[in-house]
C-alpha cells in the first residue's frame, strides 16, 4: 500500500531531551515536507526537501533539523525540545511533476513538558 | 503571509445541501490543491487544479480557479454527514510545488 509512515504516533518528552520523529514513504517521491499544526495557526511548513541531500527551510524552521540521505526517509530532529514545540506534526511526500498532490502521514502528536 | 486563506472559517449545513468554500492566494501559482482533514487525522488530497485550468470535477467535488482574482472555490454537492471535516486549500509560493502553504481551513459540519 502506498503510504507515508510516521513514528511515533504519540510522544511525551521532557524539555531538552533530543528526539527524532521518523518519516518514510514507499512511493519513490522526490518531494518531502514537514508541517506542524497548531490550533488557530493552521499548518505551517517546517522544512522541505526536493530530493536526496537537498533541503530548505520552510516558514518555522527554528529548533528543528532535517536530513535526506535516502530518497524514502526524511527524519525530523529536535535537538533540544521546548514546550512551544508541543504540536501535531505531519510528514508529507509528492512527485515533483506538479500534477499530483501530497500524501500525508497520520501525524505525530508531541508533548514537551 | 498566508498564501491560502479560506472563507468561511466555519460552515454548518444540512445533509443533502451543497457546501461552497472559497480560497484566496497572493502569489503566482503552478497549481492549487484542496485537502480534507478529519479531526486530528492526516490530510487527504482531494483535487488539484493547474493554473491553466478553470474548472475541474471529481465525483461530488467541483473546483474552480480564477487566476485573475487569485481565488478558487470548492463545491461539495449533495453533502453527507461523512463530509464533516476541515477543508484546506494549498498552493506553492511563486509557482513551486515543494514550498506549499496552507490556509487555516474551513470547518464544515453536515448535520444529519
Amino acid at each position: 500500500e502506498a503510504q507515508v509512515t510516521q513514528n511515533p504516533r504519540y510522544l511525551i518528552t521532557v524539555t531538552g531531551k533530543k528526539l527524532t520523529v521518523t518519516c518514510s514513504q514507499n512511493m519513490n517521491h522526490e518531494y518531502m515536507s514537514w508541517y506542524r499544526q497548531d490550533p488557530g495557526l493552521g499548518l505551517r511548513q517546517i522544512y522541505y526537501s526536493m530530493n536526496v541531500e537537498v533541503t530548505d527551510k520552510g516558514d518555522v524552521p527554528e529548533g528543528y533539523k532535517v536530513s535526506r540521505k535516502e530518497k524514502r526517509n526524511f527524519p525530523l530532529i529536535l535537538e533540544s525540545p521546548s514546550p512551544n514545540q508541543t504540536s501535531l506534526y505531519f510528514c508529507a511526500s509528492s512527485l515533483s511533476s506538479g500534477y499530483y498532490g501530497y500524501t500525508f502521514g497520520s501525524g505525530t502528536r508531541l508533548t514537551v513538558v | 503571509s498566508q498564501q491560502g486563506e479560506e472563507d468561511p472559517q466555519a460552515l454548518s449545513i444540512q445533509e443533502g445541501e451543497n457546501a461552497t468554500m472559497n480560497c484566496s492566494y497572493k502569489t503566482s501559482i503552478n497549481n492549487l490543491q484542496w485537502y480534507r482533514q478529519n479531526s486530528g487525522r492526516g490530510l487527504v488530497h482531494l483535487i488539484l487544479i493547474r493554473s491553466n485550468e478553470r474548472e475541474k470535477h471529481s465525483g461530488r467535488l467541483r473546483v474552480t480557479l480564477d487566476t485573475s482574482k487569485k481565488s478558487s472555490s470548492l463545491l461539495i454537492t449533495a453533502s453527507r454527514a461523512a463530509d464533516t471535516a476541515s477543508y484546506f486549500c494549498a498552493s506553492g509560493d511563486g509557482g513551486s510545488n515543494y514550498k506549499l502553504t496552507f490556509g487555516k481551513g474551513t470547518l464544515l459540519t453536515v448535520n444529519p
